[in-house]
């Protein structure tokens, strides 16, 4: 069935480092990619998304790029700060209709000052 | 308000009781999510409603777990005879329900059985 595998936390950086958290899927059809990040103490929020293949999903400094050939979808940024401390989710929808959205086991990433 | 609303935000139960969790989607939504997550763990897919639909009940851990949409809009997950695996926080989820649609979580509720 479909799944989503992503690296396994706890991940520690100091401010300012380079952030990837790898996530790969096994899906069928076309589905479409998100990542979502809890922060301490708050509910869920979708960070970003990429509905189709070489489509790259932004924000707040963060990037994900959906790749088909690797069936991949890395979350990256370029420099931390120590507010991005959370857990990053990474997560699928497949098929014509929503489905259920499948979610990794998450991420926890903690920034130091 | 605008977001998903869920209520209770807590709620501490004994073991044994039955328990209902609501979930107001945001306006307008068709499809409609209930995922756990526990402590320490990843999010499990509970149940799903699409429109009118029969739900996507693939989820459910047994069959203590219920769920309900009525109208298509306020959802009640019930959970019966209670057991302390049951502790959690369950989150509520709507969207549009079309491929690639944002879906919007709510607060949770999180359950203590003790």
């Amino acid at each position: 069935g479909d799944s989503v595998t992503q690296m396994e936390g706890p991940v520690t950086l100091s401010e300012e480092a380079f952030l990837t958290i790898n996530c790969t899927y096994t899906a069928t059809g076309y589905p479409s990619l998100f990542w979502y990040v809890q922060y301490p103490g708050e509910g869920l929020q979708l960070l970003l998304k990429a509905t189709k293949a070489d489509d790259k999903g932004s924000n707040k400094g963060f990037e994900a790029t959906y790749r088909k050939e690797t069936t991949s979808f890395h979350l990256e940024k370029g420099s931390v700060q120590v507010s991005d401390s959370a857990v990053y989710f990474c997560a699928l929808t497949t098929g014509g209709s929503q489905g259920n959205l499948i979610f990794g086991k998450g991420t926890k990433l903690s920034v130091k000052p | 308000g605008a977001g998903v609303s869920q209520s209770p935000s807590n709620k501490v139960t004994e073991k044994g009781k039955d328990v209902e969790l609501r979930c107001d989607p945001i306006s307008g939504h068709t499809a409609l999510y209930w995922y756990r997550q526990s402590l320490g763990q990843g999010l499990e897919f509970l149940i799903y409603f699409q429109g009118n639909s029969a739900p996507d009940k693939s989820g459910l851990p047994s069959d203590r777990f219920s769920a309900e949409r009525t109208g298509g809009s306020v959802s009640t997950l019930t959970i019966q005879r209670t057991q302390q695996e049951d502790s959690a926080v369950y989150l509520c989820a709507s969207s549009l329900g079309r491929r690639g649609n944002t879906i919007y979580f709510g607060e949770g509720s999180w359950l203590t059985v003790v």
